[in-house]
């Protein structure tokens, strides 16, 4: 059984579009997380949630809104797409906020042409 | 910001020699850790070093920290071509809840 895992692996689309990735962990963990790799593999943390609640929102656009329906589900959801927003996106989970390792999923390469 | 550093950003070695990253970071941290990305995958844990903590060995890795020159390094001994990968350090900051911060990563290649 994959940890965490991420859907859709792969995603191209259209400027301008609005769409979702999800991700899923069964770790039983508190905390998730979104995170974005640009194409220099440079990684940037976006959200954090603990419990459902969100803990870390960095200097993200509000076109990127993550939703957690519950703690072992991270959505994110992106609206009206740009050409900037190309990279992989990698959800990850920790049981320890923070202080211990995260566990990575596999990344969803987003593609905006 | 970036918070870590590491240096080289690339490293090409012959099997069976020992690769040496470091990184660097600016503010106090909790704790620091590394991780490996395959080409195409996520990424995946290797070892936990925390503040209080000079070093850590785990199989074939050793970590080093140094809190006064705000820096550490990762050894890895023998190496082998499935050693072939990207190495990331990320720094959580003192009272810094659950923030972990990821350098821009050294990339390894490890020829047979």
């Amino acid at each position: 059984d994959t940890a965490v895992s991420q859907t859709p692996k792969y995603l191209v689309t259209q400027m301008g579009n609005d769409k979702s990735i999800k991700c899923e962990q069964n770790l039983g963990h508190d905390t998730m997380y979104w995170y974005k790799q640009d194409s220099k593999k440079f990684l940037k943390i976006m959200f954090s949630y603990n419990n459902k609640e969100l803990i870390i929102n960095e200097t993200v656009p509000n076109r990127f809104s993550p939703k957690s329906p519950d703690k072992a589900h991270l959505n994110l959801h992106i609206n009206s797409l740009e050409l900037g927003d190309s990279a992989v996106y990698f959800c990850a989970s920790s049981p320890q906020g923070g202080a211990g390792e995260l566990f990575f999923g596999e990344g969803s390469r987003l593609t905006v042409l | 910001s970036q918070q870590g550093e590491e240096d080289p950003q690339a490293l090409s070695i012959q099997e069976g020699e020992n690769a040496t990253m470091n990184c660097s970071y600016k503010t106090s941290i909790n704790n620091l850790q590394w991780y490996r990305q395959n080409s195409g995958r996520g990424l995946v844990h290797l070892i936990l070093i925390r503040s209080n903590e000079r070093e850590k060995h785990s199989g074939r890795l050793r970590v080093t920290l140094d809190t006064s020159k705000k820096s550490s390094s990762l050894l890895i001994t023998a190496s082998r071509a499935a050693d072939t990968a990207s190495y990331f350090c990320a720094t959580l900051q003192t009272d810094s809840w659950g923030k972990l911060q990821f350098g821009a990563g050294t990339q390894v290649v490890v020829t047979p």
